[in-house]
């Protein structure tokens, strides 16, 4: 019973698509996360929500959208893809007071070309 | 200082040693501290959580140091399998950011 799935897997498009990864977990958390790990390993918050309000939002290009249509479920829709976007896009999931940690997917692996 | 700064190794260590890493951080509210682990091409894992007090986990013991800002790692008796990226994660609280570094490769050598 896997607790955070994403999907697909893999990805790969061509620049300027629009492509959506879906994330759903089972854990009983109140908040989501998606993170992006580029080439370098750097692994860096994009976005929180917390029972579907949006709550961390860092600096990432408004052609990132996030959309959380309950608090078990928080997709990505990237418009207007561009090579710099390739990376690998982990979704996360923890209780609101993140005192425990937070439980990762497996990852999206997204190429750009 | 960098908001989360860790030594990038790697460190090649023979099987059997103790091997420990160290993280700084510049965030001195900073509320929680974690380290997790991560294989290749795999999603990071919760390792442990880090307090004030220190915390044993089988071989592995954790170390927050909230005067300095800096958290460590100790790993006893490595195992192969010990061989991974390690990430010490900063957590701000609800109304800060959580910052991973990024992070220490570790090679176990048999």
């Amino acid at each position: 019973d896997t607790a955070v799935s994403q999907t697909p897997k893999y990805l790969v498009t061509q620049m300027g698509n629009d492509k959506s990864i879906k994330c759903e977990q089972n854990l009983g958390h109140d908040t989501m996360y998606w993170y992006k790990q580029d080439s370098k390993k750097f692994l860096k918050i994009m976005f929180s929500y917390n029972n579907k309000e949006l709550i961390i939002n860092e600096t990432v290009p408004n052609r990132f959208s996030p959309k959380s249509p309950d608090k078990a479920h928080l997709n990505l829709h990237i418009n207007s893809l561009e090579l710099g976007d390739s990376a690998v896009y982990f979704c996360a999931s923890s209780q609101v007071d993140r005192n425990y940690g937070y439980t990762f997917g497996s990852g999206t692996r997204l190429t750009v070309v | 200082r960098k908001e989360v700064e860790q030594d990038p190794g790697p460190f090649n260590v023979p099987e059997g040693a103790t091997v420990a890493f160290n993280c700084t951080y510049s965030n001195s509210a900073s509320q929680s501290f974690f380290w997790y682990r991560q294989d290749c091409r795999k999603e990071p894992k919760l390792l442990m959580s880090v307090y004030s007090s220190g915390n044993e986990d089988g071989r592995f013991t954790a170390q927050l140091n909230r005067a300095s800002q800096y958290i460590s790692l100790l790993i006893r008796d490595s195992k192969l399998s010990d061989s991974a990226t390690y990430l010490c994660v900063v957590d701000g609280g609800l109304d800060d950011k959580i910052i991973f570094g990024k992070g220490t490769r570790l090679h176990i050598l048999p």
